[in-house]
């Protein structure tokens, strides 16, 4: 069965510190993996998402993500926090179409 | 352009209703998906329709739940009976196809249901 797990529930950094959100994955087949962010009563928006083309991916306000296969992880990442990223991260698998979401990782920023 | 519009934004019911919940994804998007995000569930798949084939409706967790999409552009998700379980947001998303693995999905902003 294909699964996502992100390890931690709630991660709190200082503004200007880097951010590490781990997630890990399990798929039978070449996983399609995708970070989205949720502000707030906000939608869902995505951040970035992996192709196979790279195994480092950019996405938007300076995040990226790093995709290891010998680790099944997809880990994101972001070198300098900033108090808007405050949000709720979630790690996520596409299964044909559909997405299997991780529980969820909740940024705090601190001033 | 338009995203994906959700309409209420907010249902309140009482146990044992029937509610009814629209999507209207983004314009010349095939496929549309329905997710419900609630506390103890986290986001959960309920249902997808692709073009004019038939919808995946694996993830709809009763019979009490059913949806359908006419003219292959707007979607109504329906819960009889509601019990108070069903509380959670309701998130609609759609994209361009189905059959791609890498396509994004469009959140609309989720209608809030609160079964008292």
């Amino acid at each position: 069965a294909q699964s996502v797990t992100q390890l931690d529930s709630h991660v709190s950094v200082s503004e200007g510190t880097p951010v590490l959100l781990r997630c890990n994955y399990s798929s039978s087949y070449s996983p399609s993996l995708f970070w989205y962010v949720q502000h707030p009563n906000k939608g869902l928006q995505l951040l970035l998402k992996y192709t196979s083309a790279a195994t480092l991916v950019k996405g938007i306000n300076g995040f990226e993500a790093e995709f290891k296969k010998s680790e099944t992880s997809f880990h994101l990442t972001k070198p300098s926090a900033h108090m808007s990223d405050a949000a709720e991260y979630f790690c996520v698998l596409n299964q044909g179409g559909k997405l299997i979401f991780g529980q969820g990782t909740e940024l705090s920023v601190k001033p | 352009g338009a995203g994906v519009s959700q309409s209420p934004s907010n249902k309140v019911t009482e146990k044992g209703k029937d509610v009814e919940l629209r999507c209207d994804p983004i314009s010349g998007h095939t496929a549309l998906y329905w997710y419900r995000q609630s506390l103890g569930q986290g986001l959960e798949f309920l249902i997808y329709f692709q073009g004019n084939s038939a919808p995946d409706k694996s993830g709809l967790p009763s019979d009490r739940f059913s949806a359908e999409r006419t003219g292959g552009s707007v979607s109504t998700l329906t819960i009889q009976r509601t019990q108070q379980e069903d509380s959670a947001v309701y998130l609609c998303a759609s994209s361009l196809t189905q059959a791609g693995s890498y396509n994004e999905q469009f959140f609309g902003p989720g209608t809030r249901l609160t079964v008292l």
